[in-house]
C-alpha cells in the first residue's frame, strides 16, 4: 500500500528542538519530489519545506535557518528538523508526495495522516 | 507571491444538491489549480488537478472548470460524505493556498 505515516509530534517548549519522521511505503523517497506543509487549529494549508529527487532544498521564509529536511534512503523516511521552535509553529504537520514534481506540477497526490507540534510552555 | 481567494467561506446545502465553489488567483495561474477535500481530523485528499483533471479514483461528480484567475469546483450531487472543507492550490508560481470552503449541512 502506497502511504506516509508521519512520527514525533508533541508538546515542546518554545526555543526547543524536535524532530519529525516520515515513513513512506509502496513507493522511494530518495525517488520523487518530497515536502512537509502545516496547518495551525482552525487555519488553512501552509508550505514549509521541500526536497527534489536531485536533493535540492527549499524553505519558506517564516522557517528559513530553523528547519531542515532530509532524508534515509536506507529508512525510506523523510526527516523534518526543527529547532527555536515558536508558538506560531504550532500546527499539525504533514508529509506529503508532489504528483508530478519531474515537470514542475506541484500538486500534491499523497498526503500522511499528520502529526500534531504544540510549542507551549 | 500568488494570493488564491475562495468564495464563499461557507456553504450551507443539503444532499443531493448541486454546489458550485470558487477560486480566484491574483494573477494569471494558466491551469496550474488543484483542488482538495479536507474532512476533520483526516489529511487532505486530491479531488482535481490541472484545473479539470480528476485525480485517481475521484467520483465523477466531482468536476473542475476554469483557467488564468477564475476557477470552479462543481460537486453536481452532494452526497454526505461530501460535507467538508475544500481548498484549492495553484501550482503556476510555487505552491498557495486558498483560505477554503467548508461545505456544512443545512
Amino acid at each position: 500500500e502506497v502511504q506516509l505515516v508521519e512520527t514525533g509530534g508533541g508538546l515542546i517548549q518554545p526555543g526547543g528542538s524536535l524532530r519529525l519522521s516520515c515513513a513512506a511505503s509502496g513507493f522511494t523517497v530518495s525517488g520523487t519530489y518530497m515536502s512537509w506543509f502545516r496547518q495551525a487549529p482552525g487555519k488553512g494549508l501552509e508550505w514549509v519545506s521541500a526536497i527534489y529527487s536531485v536533493g535540492s532544498t527549499f524553505y519558506a521564509d517564516s522557517v528559513t535557518g530553523r528547519f531542515t529536511i532530509s532524508r534515509d534512503a536506507s529508512k525510506n523516511t523523510l526527516y523534518l528538523q526543527m529547532h527555536s521552535l515558536r508558538a506560531d509553529d504550532t500546527a499539525v504537520y504533514y508529509c506529503a508526495r508532489f504528483g508530478d514534481g519531474y515537470n514542475f506540477n506541484w500538486y500534491i497526490d499523497l498526503w500522511g495522516r499528520g502529526t500534531l507540534v504544540t510549542v507551549s510552555s | 507571491e500568488i494570493v488564491m481567494t475562495q468564495s464563499p467561506a461557507t456553504l450551507s446545502v443539503s444532499p443531493g444538491e448541486r454546489v458550485t465553489l470558487s477560486c480566484r488567483a491574483s494573477q494569471n495561474i494558466n491551469s496550474n489549480l488543484a483542488w482538495y477535500q479536507q474532512k476533520p481530523g483526516q489529511a487532505p485528499r486530491l479531488l482535481i488537478y490541472g484545473a479539470s483533471i480528476r485525480a485517481t479514483g475521484i467520483p465523477a461528480r466531482f468536476s473542475g472548470s476554469g483557467s488564468g484567475t477564475e476557477f470552479t469546483l462543481t460537486i453536481s450531487i452532494l452526497q454526505s460524505e461530501d460535507f467538508a472543507v475544500y481548498y484549492c492550490q495553484q501550482y503556476n508560481n510555487w505552491i498557495t493556498f486558498g483560505g477554503g470552503t467548508k461545505v456544512e449541512i443545512k
